[in-house]
């Protein structure tokens, strides 16, 4: 079975910096590309970073380019985002998906932005 | 970037009923397009990739098609498991841009 769990999550401070991890397990974790999407409460869906299944290609959106870094490591079967200069505005929960099309979700996890 | 146009944004429908969603990307995308469902305070589901291909275990109700950059997701005979919102995903070009969703509600 396909399993995806997030964690890293949290109440963190304007400026502040947050890492989160997705654990993978129940299929190949290196043959596939990632995403990291995530919802600000009562809103839509944004996706925020995709990876390629070795790493080599990265993409962000611009909401987040220059601040977010996603990276992964095949042999532990994670997936991360680290998250600096956070902001208001960044307060969503993060989904970890799995392969282009986002076949499969995590159950997330919450991240808040607040002084 | 490529914008996706969804709608409706609200849809009333009764159970037993057949609902059309639309999405329509602002430039071409080939067949890029995903489907999700997502009910209240659960993690998104995914139903439809490549446009028109069914993930696995999701019942045959639910169909995609696409006719250049106008997709479709249609819901046949609603059930009250079906009430949800709705929303398409471009993974064609980054950035991989969403549908602003279709709230489908209970007539």
């Amino acid at each position: 079975e396909v399993q995806l769990v997030e964690s890293g999550g949290g109440l963190i401070q304007p400026g502040g910096s947050l890492r989160l991890s997705c654990a993978a397990s129940g299929f190949t974790f290196s043959t596939y590309p990632m995403n990291w999407v995530r919802q600000a409460p009562g809103e839509g869906l944004e996706w925020v970073s995709f990876i390629s299944s070795g790493g080599s290609v990265i993409y962000y959106a611009d909401s987040v380019k220059g601040r977010f870094t996603i990276s992964r490591d095949n042999a532990k079967n994670s997936l991360y985002l680290q998250m600096d200069s956070l902001r208001d505005e960044d307060t969503a929960v993060y989904y970890c998906t799995r392969g282009s099309g986002s076949g499969y979700w995590g159950q997330g996890t919450l991240v808040t932005v607040s002084s | 970037d490529i914008q996706m146009t969804q709608s409706p944004s609200s849809l009333s429908a009764s159970v037993g009923d057949r609902v059309t969603i639309t999405c329509r990307a602002s430039q071409g995308i080939s067949n890029y397009l995903a489907w999700f469902q997502q009910k209240p305070g659960k993690a998104p589901k995914s139903l439809i990739y490549a446009a028109t291909s069914l993930q696995s275990g999701v019942p045959s109700k639910f169909s995609g098609s696409e006719s250049g950059t106008v997709f479709t997701l249609t819901i046949t005979s609603l059930q009250p498991e079906d009430f949800a919102t709705y929303y398409c995903q471009q993974y064609n070009t980054s950035p991989f841009t969403f549908g602003q969703g279709t709230k489908l509600e209970i007539k």
